[in-house]
């Protein structure tokens, strides 16, 4: 079965850097995307980016672009997240999920929270 | 950017009744529209895909409409697991992936 699980939460000071990992299993890795979403407390659901397992190939919307950074690991199928200069407003439980193609996140990681204080 | 908007922001209703979400896009997506359930302290859970296929394992009180920039998630006869938000989401043109605000089924 696929399972997504994602390292343990974090605090951290302002100005600081997060690193989040998300480790997969059950499926070949490079046949899925990976996005992240984050969750800033009683909020929505706010798309980071993406990383291609396959290629490396990114993409960041542009309210992160220049401080975050995404990659992977294909000899563990982990990808990563990195997000710099953090800000209090930067306090939310991220998740990893993965797609395929022109389609929907269909698995999600169990989300890492980070606390910026 | 594609823009989500989703209504109510909060839906009251009672178990067994039947429940009406609708979600907006700003312009056409097809049927490229997914709608999640989150349950407070957990990950999104995919409902539905391509506007009106459920995913596995969800139950067929769960059904999904709509095309082109209209769409809608009813729930037949809420159960107590179904208070929960929900939130659409297009995937047709992106980046951005932009997901609505959210819909809250309250009791």
């Amino acid at each position: 079965q696929v399972h997504l699980v994602q390292s343990g939460a974090e605090v951290k000071e302002p100005g600081a850097s997060l690193s989040v990992s998300c480790k997969t299993s059950g499926y070949t890795f490079t046949d899925y995307s990976i996005h992240w979403v984050r969750q800033a407390p009683g909020q929505g659901l706010e798309w980071m980016g993406w990383v291609s397992p396959h290629s490396g190939v990114t993409n960041y919307a542009q309210k992160f672009q220049g401080r975050v950074t995404m990659a992977r690991d294909t000899s563990i199928n982990t990808a990563y997240l990195e997000l710099n200069s953090l800000s209090f407003d930067d306090s939310a439980v991220y998740f990893c999920a993965r797609d395929r193609d022109i389609s929907p996140f269909d698995y999600w990681g169990q989300g890492t929270l980070v606390t910026v204080s | 950017e594609i823009v989500m908007t989703q209504s109510p922001a909060t839906l009251s209703a009672s178990p067994g009744e039947r429940a009406t979400l609708f979600c907006r896009a700003s312009q056409s997506i097809t049927t490229n529209l997914a709608w999640y359930q989150q349950i407070p302290g957990q990950a999104p859970r995919l409902l539905i895909y391509g506007a009106s296929t459920r995913a596995t394992g969800i139950p067929a009180r769960f059904s999904g409409g709509g095309s082109g920039t209209e769409f809608t998630l009813t729930i037949s006869s809420l159960q107590s697991e179904d208070f929960a938000v929900y939130y659409c989401q297009q995937y047709n043109n992106w980046p951005p992936r932009t997901f609505g605000q959210g819909t809250k089924v309250e009791i």
